[in-house]
């Protein structure tokens, strides 16, 4: 198994430039999720989905928009990208059953620089 | 809201000293509290998880956790330190379906 596998490893973007960092696992689990990592701020939740068609949002979703169509992938966009958003991504998921006890799988992590 | 505060940003340790890294957190309730680890430019891995079983968990690479309601902490030990620990710790709260995570400790091992 692959497990949780995020694409692109690195990116660097001008200021207002869009994309979208993909994420997609293998396990068939049921919830996904998108945290950013900036020092000393611990992981912050952006955005999360419990299954294909049910995304909802997380600590700091301004700036970026999810979708979830299947169980496999879920992607992360940035409309408009704004240096405040340079950070490292990352990507985890987890089963639904026992959800408060289940623990997170991660990907390997997107470093993203907007100049 | 359920929150985790980590008490040191950096703990620095020898090669065979004990290792501490300390967590506090606070809830209305019986949490379920994690350790994960991320090792560089990694993405993180579970070492433990405490969900109300046992008070003392055992987690991978020797590693084990005290849950304390009193002290409403959940320190994580580990008896003897290697290099290979040399990382960043995070301990998490689960939260109405969300896991919050703390500022995160960074372990120092030196030879």
């Amino acid at each position: 198994n692959a497990g949780v596998t995020q694409t692109p490893k690195f990116q660097v973007l001008k200021t207002g430039q869009s994309m979208t960092l993909q994420c997609a696992q293998d396990m068939n689990h049921e919830y996904m999720s998108w945290y950013r990592q900036d020092p000393g701020m611990g992981l912050r939740l952006i955005h999360y989905s419990v299954g294909a068609g049910i995304t909802d949002q997380g600590e700091v979703p301004n700036g970026y928009n999810v979708s979830r169509s299947t169980t496999e992938d879920f992607p992360l966009r940035l409309l408009s990208a704004a240096p405040s958003q340079t950070s490292v991504y990352f990507c985890a998921s987890k089963s639904r059953e026992s959800s408060y006890n289940s623990p997170l799988h991660f990907g390997n992590g997107t470093r993203l620089t907007v100049t | 809201a359920q929150s985790v505060t980590q008490l040191d940003s950096h703990v620095s340790v020898s090669e065979g000293t004990p290792v501490l890294l300390r967590c506090n957190y606070s809830s209305s309730y019986s949490p379920s509290l994690f350790w994960y680890v991320q090792h560089p430019n990694k993405g993180l891995q579970l070492l433990l998880k405490y969900t109300s079983a046992a008070t003392l968990v055992k987690g991978i690479n020797g590693f084990e956790a005290e849950f304390k309601k009193s002290e409403t902490s959940f320190h994580l030990t580990k008896p003897s330190a290697h290099m290979s620990d040399a990382a960043e710790y995070f301990c998490v709260v689960f939260s109405f379906q969300k896991l919050v995570f703390g500022t995160g400790t960074r372990l120092l091992v030196s030879p």
